[in-house]
């Protein structure tokens, strides 16, 4: 079955440092890939997504690609803010249902 | 005001009383789930629908029923709590028309918070 591995936390940065929390995923087909981000206290809300291989998917300066030829979805960003700190989630789309991550706890101190 | 909302925020119960956890929106999509969350786990799918007369089971759905009232309103039911049901329950949407059904994005509702002692 489908099934999303993503790195485990907790991962603790400085501001301004690069942030990379990689993601591997296992799926029959031709799934769609998301990373979504989950504040303190929040929902899940939709960081960035890409439907199909070679598509990058960016939003709020990170980024993400979708390689399908390593079955990865690595997300990204260059300068990470405090505002970042959150819990990041890989998930993969398939035929009807998303299959997730364990998620990644992220904390930037100033 | 939310575009998915839950109610309630929070609750605490015991174990064998039956809880209804509701959740409504308003951004007309067809599509429904419940979802569950646990430290480490990440997020698993209960019950999802996709349309009012149409409800399937997910990956744990034991222990569990839904309701899909109407097409804004999908209602998740747990007729006799078990203390191994204390997790964050979430509740998506998503609009069919949007894409296909490997690229509709969902949409997720703020959570809530069951305790069963």
């Amino acid at each position: 079955g489908d099934s999303v591995t993503q790195m485990e936390g907790p991962v603790t940065l400085s501001e301004e440092a690069f942030l990379t929390i990689n993601c591997t995923y296992t799926a029959t087909g031709y799934p769609s890939l998301f990373w979504y981000v989950q504040y303190p206290g929040e929902g899940l809300q939709l960081l960035l997504k890409a439907t199909k291989a070679d598509d990058k998917g960016s939003n709020k300066g990170f980024e993400a690609t979708y390689r399908k030829e390593t079955t990865s979805f690595h997300l990204e960003k260059g300068s990470v803010q405090v505002s970042d700190s959150a819990v990041y989630f890989c998930a993969l789309r398939g035929d009807y249902k998303l299959s997730f991550g364990a998620g990644t706890t992220v904390t930037v101190r100033a | 005001d939310a575009d998915v909302t839950q109610t309630p925020r929070n609750r605490i119960t015991k174990t064998g009383k039956r809880i209804m956890l509701e959740c409504s929106q308003t951004k007309g999509h067809d599509r429904m789930y419940w979802y569950r969350q646990d430290p480490g786990l990440g997020l698993r799918l209960i019950y999802y629908s996709f349309d009012v007369k149409d409800i399937n089971k997910g990956e744990i759905s034991d222990g569990y029923s839904v309701s899909r009232q109407a097409q804004a309103k999908f209602s998740l039911s747990l007729e006799s709590a078990i203390p191994n049901q204390t997790a964050l329950y979430f509740c998506a949407t998503s609009d069919s028309t949007s894409g296909s059904g490997r690229t509709d994005t969902q949409y997720f509702g703020p959570g809530t918070r069951l305790t069963v002692l």
